[in-house]
């Protein structure tokens, strides 16, 4: 059953904290993303990838760092630097490119205790 | 500056139409036109794609002319799972993608 996962489903930050949030595709797609969303926002890219080792920052990447060791996985590190990380987070995967159809996780819900 | 201008909301009711307009006037000789549909706290799920003319699969039809500075997403007759919002996203291959504050269609019985 291939897809794209998301975990976990919600997360709670202590002030200062770090948490990651995990993405897993195992589409063979070789372009990842995070994106967030702010309630009743559209989204706004944070980090992408297309190939692993590599990553481009999108246009919201201050106080957020990803990696990209593997095809499949993709996690994205809140720090403590991003003051408001309340959201909700998405990750998505396409084959190739940007212009390629994006296929998203049902995403993670980020709340600061 | 904005890439695409849609409206902010519309209502409807079951069993019609709705066609929602976007506008790109910027839009690049590359720039291709898709189409995202996105449900409350899911993530948005691909409706369409195109370049040119028009485009129709299972779901919706997408009218886009020949000066390609606006396209229209068609939904026929809708029903109520329907309401959800609509995202109009103008890019070349290569370049990430820009979600916009979308389209919020609410479908009444």
């Amino acid at each position: 059953d291939g897809g794209i996962t998301q975990s976990p489903k919600y997360l709670f930050r202590k002030e200062g904290q770090n948490v990651t949030l995990s993405c897993e595709q195992n589409l063979n797609h070789d372009a990842m993303y995070w994106y967030r969303q702010d309630p009743g926002q559209g989204l706004r890219l944070i980090y992408y990838s297309q190939i692993v080792n590599d990553f481009q920052k999108g246009d919201i990447a201050e106080g957020y760092s990803v990696s990209r060791e593997k095809k499949e996985s993709f996690p994205l590190t809140v720090t403590s630097a991003q003051k408001n990380p309340t959201a909700f987070y998405l990750c998505a995967s396409s084959y190739r490119d940007t212009q390629e159809t994006q296929y998203f996780g049902p995403g993670t819900r980020l709340l600061v205790l | 500056l904005a890439k695409t201008t849609q409206p902010i909301s519309m209502d409807s009711y079951e069993g019609q139409e709705v066609n929602i307009t976007c506008s790109h006037n910027n839009i690049a000789t590359n720039d291709y036109i898709t189409w995202y549909q996105q449900f409350p706290s899911q993530g948005p799920r691909f409706i369409i794609q195109g370049y040119k003319t028009k485009v129709t699969n299972e779901v919706a039809s997408l009218f886009i002319p020949a000066d390609r500075k606006s396209s229209t997403l068609s939904l026929p007759r809708v029903s109520l799972s329907d309401t959800a919002v609509y995202y109009c996203l103008v890019e070349a291959a290569g370049n990430k993608l820009t979600f916009g504050g979308g389209t919020r269609v609410l479908v009444k019985p």
